[in-house]
């Protein structure tokens, strides 16, 4: 068990739907990462956050946005979905400094119908 | 896009066999880190190699790092069926922002 707790662990919705992931990192973890994972794109990097604040930015859509909180769960928010949108969405956290490695939580699959 | 690549994409093995993928990468790094992925699960973080190493061993896995040819194997050593799963490496560039590659899904039978 990495610590890091997903909801829901499934979601099936339709296209044009706005869905919300939830993510609470692993106890002490300042950081929390957000990824997508496609079987034809990969696992593609989304955003960061640390401590409250976004320290990175990878191949999100504007459609997406995400933010931690002050207790430092993070949310994943998903708008206007496209079917192209199915996939596994990964959160996973670290305690945020350089080299520290991801604990990932079980994921959420989204299809999109 | 991906910053890694891995190879091979898939690797059939038997049991006691030992195991190697490759990684391959673009641009400078921090370090680079290798996961292993369960079917439809979380990823596991296995070992981390630092750029200024070369090479890294950890139980049955042993790591190096070729920074001039921007490159890293991870060998699993006497494999097992439940080393079957999906291995990734991952660089860590900037404030840890960690770049997965494409993966090697490696099978080893009984």
């Amino acid at each position: 068990d990495s610590g890091v707790t997903q909801t829901p662990k499934h979601l099936i919705t339709a296209t044009g739907q706005r869905v919300t992931l939830r993510c609470s990192p692993r106890s002490g973890d300042l950081s929390v990462y957000w990824y997508q994972q496609s079987l034809d794109q990969g696992l593609q990097f989304l955003i960061q956050y640390y401590n409250g604040e976004e320290r990175a930015k990878g191949n999100i859509l504007e459609r997406f946005s995400a933010q931690q909180f002050p207790d430092l769960h993070s949310e994943l928010n998903l708008s206007s979905l496209e079917l192209g949108d199915s996939a596994l969405y990964f959160c996973a956290s670290s305690v945020g400094g350089l080299g520290s490695p991801l604990h990932f939580g079980n994921g959420t699959r989204l299809t999109v119908t | 896009s991906q910053q890694g690549e891995e190879d091979p994409q898939a690797l059939s093995i038997q049991e006691g066999e030992n195991a190697t993928m490759n990684c391959s990468y673009k641009t400078s790094i921090n370090n680079l880190q290798w996961y292993r992925q369960n079917s439809g699960r979380g990823l596991v973080h296995l070992i981390l190699i630092r750029s200024n190493e070369r090479e890294k061993h950890s139980g049955r896995l042993r790591v190096t790092l070729d920074t001039s040819k921007k490159s890293s194997s991870l060998l699993i050593t006497a494999s097992r069926a439940a080393d079957t799963a999906s291995y990734f490496c991952a660089t860590g560039t900037g404030f840890q922002k960690l770049v997965f590659g494409t993966g090697t899904r490696l099978l080893v039978s009984p």
